[in-house]
């Protein structure tokens, strides 16, 4: 069965704190993305990832920051949390294969910036 | 750039009535097209999805098709259920790319069926 699991549902951090939101994927995809989503502006691209230790800047990459060690696992980082990072977000993967394969999501990890 | 414009929400609709949600991208060549559904507390699941013009996609009692002269992407379903209470989310893929690369999502439109 397809999973995507995000690691922490629901965070709270205080402003200035570092933090780490990890994703996992069991299905040896090779691409992997970290969306936010906000009320009013859909699902923005935040980075993805088409292999280990590689990664490109989305949309809105300023404040963030990703790692991917392993391929399975995708990491995204704040540096330096914000209360304009409070938001929904939203890992995803897909397959190498030609364009058209399905994106899987996770079920979301929501943070509150304090 | 890219672009999707869904229709304003919310839409309230009783059941068995008929759907409509309207979308429109901006977009150079042929893109894909998906419809994405997200229900209560749950990530987005893939809902239907299509490649090229005039091809129309169907899942769940959901269609719909790909309109390159008008470049648009609208969503419908015959009857409606209260389990189709969800947002959904139009979203592309620009042409040429790889596959689920840089999806460009709309707004999302939230969707209530009452019994």
């Amino acid at each position: 069965d397809v999973k995507v699991t995000q690691s922490s549902r629901y965070l709270v951090k205080r402003t200035g704190e570092k933090v780490f939101l990890e994703c996992v994927q069991d299905m040896d995809h090779e691409n992997m993305f970290w969306y936010r989503q906000d009320p009013g502006l859909g699902l923005r691209l935040i980075y993805f990832s088409y292999d280990v230790k590689m990664k490109e800047k989305g949309d809105i990459p300023e404040g963030y920051s990703v790692s991917r060690e392993k391929k399975e696992r995708f990491s995204l980082i704040l540096e330096s949390a914000s209360t304009n990072q409070t938001s929904m977000y939203l890992c995803a993967s897909s397959g190498g294969s030609p364009w058209g394969n399905t994106i899987y999501f996770g079920e979301g990890s929501w943070l509150t910036v304090v | 750039g890219n672009s999707v414009t869904q229709m304003e929400g919310p839409v309230t609709l009783s059941e068995e009535a008929f759907l409509t949600i309207n979308c429109t991208y901006t977009a150079t060549g042929y893109p894909s097209l998906f419809w994405y559904v997200q229900y209560p507390g749950e990530g987005l699941q893939l809902l239907l999805k299509a490649t090229k013009a005039d091809d129309k996609g169907s899942n769940k009692g959901f269609e719909a098709t790909y309109r390159k002269e008008t470049t648009s992407f609208h969503l419908e379903k015959g009857s409606v259920q209260v389990s189709d209470s969800a947002v959904y989310f139009c979203a592309l893929t620009p042409w040429g790319e790889t596959s689920g690369s840089r999806l460009t999502f709309g707004e999302g439109t939230q969707l209530t069926v009452n019994p």
